[in-house]
């Protein structure tokens, strides 16, 4: 199947700190962008998009960042909690293509 | 409003059977997508249905199959089924070219 890489399988933090995902994606016609966060039991749920005519992406304690020139994208999560912990996905989107492609997912441990 | 259903949430088959899962997308969602997604493994997306067309399908075998129907609701089938089927099959809805919304999934056992 196709997928979306990523740099790093897990990821482990301590509570507080900051928290930096990577994602390298593959399609240079894909135009717009979405962090997914698996908790355990559920299914993916929306955290943040972002679309190619843009570079940075704010919301609450969570900001994207899209670097077209090198095909990558990262999910930075300020004051990382216990509730953040949690398999994160990201996918890119080719609007007229009709699918998402997913990463293989990045693993966020939080140490209390 | 009601999110996504899926059913059944479990079930375990023989290899050599066949299966049929089921999504209810929500509501004024005509899209809705399938994704198979095993241990340590992202999510591989299997096909996409638009109001009762298949738009796109993923790199997966003949024998994984679907439909959907007028209501929007959606069906996968898998026939004659691999040790390798077992998985979490995940269904998602959206409005077209926009976020996914996942049901909890229905997970695959084949023994």
């Amino acid at each position: 199947g196709e997928s979306v890489g990523l740099h790093l399988p897990t990821l482990s933090v301590q509570e507080g700190d900051n928290s930096i995902i990577n994602c390298a994606y593959s399609n240079s016609a894909s135009d717009y962008f979405i962090w997914y966060k698996q908790e355990s039991g559920k299914g993916p749920q929306f955290i943040i998009d972002i679309r190619s005519n843009m570079d940075k992406r704010q919301g609450q304690r969570v900001t994207v960042l899209l670097n077209k020139t090198v095909k990558h994208l990262s999910l930075q999560i300020a004051a990382t909690q216990p509730g953040d912990s949690a398999v994160y996905f990201c996918a890119e989107i080719n609007t007229g293509g009709f699918k998402t492609i997913f990463g293989a997912g990045t693993r966020l441990f939080v140490k209390a | 409003k009601a999110g996504v259903t899926q059913t059944p949430r479990y079930l375990i088959k023989t290899r050599g059977q066949q299966v049929t899962l089921s999504c209810s997308p929500i509501s004024g969602h005509r899209s809705v997508s399938w994704y198979q997604q095993t241990p340590g493994q992202g999510l591989q997306f299997l096909f996409e249905y638009f109001s009762e067309t298949q738009r796109n399908k993923g790199n997966f075998p003949g024998r994984f199959s679907g439909r959907q129907f007028s209501n929007s609701r959606s069906e996968m089938n898998v026939s004659t089924l691999e040790l390798g089927d077992s998985a979490l099959y995940l269904c998602a809805s959206s409005l077209e070219g926009g976020e996914l919304f996942f049901g909890e999934g229905s997970r695959l056992t084949v023994l």
